[in-house]
């Protein structure tokens, strides 16, 4: 079965600090991981996948496939990083989405 | 493009009427996915559309749902005599090709009472 799990809900950071919001999965074959973000008011939106390995915006994450882990990182987080924050796993060329139930990161001046 | 389009984007129903959610996919866009977020929930997969065909409903209940795409038109999720569970947020996606990125709609929240 797949499951994707983030264990926070509500992550707050001052400005200027290092940033993670941590994302654990479980599945039996080789996933495909997603993070996607949600600002204010503004539709989901596709933030990176491991199998391009960029750094979008700052953001970088790494599979873990030994911790079955794909935490999402920013060394120096921005108010504008102020969003919902979703884990997502798919089968290996597969479609299917399966998404954590999220971590809201709020980030103070 | 205007992105993938849902409307309405808020729909009441009492118990026991339909629902009807439409989603527009992006211009060019031939393949089309329903998710389903429960309160305090991650977005979970319902099914998977490419015109006039059902790729996947392995997400769908059972009884009371059903999706279409037909060859005009916008894809449509048909809900029958809603209960009070059904109440959530509704979101279409939709990608050029399967497999590639899935870029989402605003989302249709569904309210029983």
């Amino acid at each position: 079965a797949q499951r994707v799990t983030q264990p926070e809900k509500l992550l707050s950071v001052f400005k200027g600090a290092p940033v993670e919001l941590k994302c654990n999965y479980s599945y039996s074959g080789s996933p495909e991981l997603f993070w996607y973000v949600q600002y204010s008011r503004q539709r989901l939106q596709l933030l990176l996948r491991h199998i391009s390995r960029e750094s979008i915006k700052g953001f970088t994450a790494d599979l873990n496939k030994g911790e079955t882990s794909f935490h999402l990182k920013k060394p120096f987080a921005q108010e504008e990083d102020s969003a919902m924050y979703y884990c997502a796993l798919s089968p290996q060329s597969g479609y299917a989405l399966n998404f954590g139930k999220g971590t809201s990161l709020l980030v103070t001046p | 493009n205007a992105g993938v389009m849902q409307n309405p984007r808020h729909l009441v129903r009492r118990r026991g009427q339909e629902a009807r959610l439409r989603c527009s996919p992006m211009k060019g866009h031939s393949h089309v996915y329903w998710y389903r977020q429960l309160p305090e929930e991650g977005l979970k997969f319902m099914v998977y559309l490419q015109k006039e065909n059902i790729i996947d409903e392995s997400g769908m209940p059972k009884e009371r749902f059903s999706a279409e795409f037909p060859k005009e038109g916008p894809s449509i999720l048909r809900i029958q005599q809603v209960v009070r569970g059904d109440s959530a947020a509704y979101f279409c996606a939709s990608s050029p090709l399967q497999g590639r990125e899935q870029y989402f709609g605003p989302g249709t929240r569904l309210t029983v009472t």
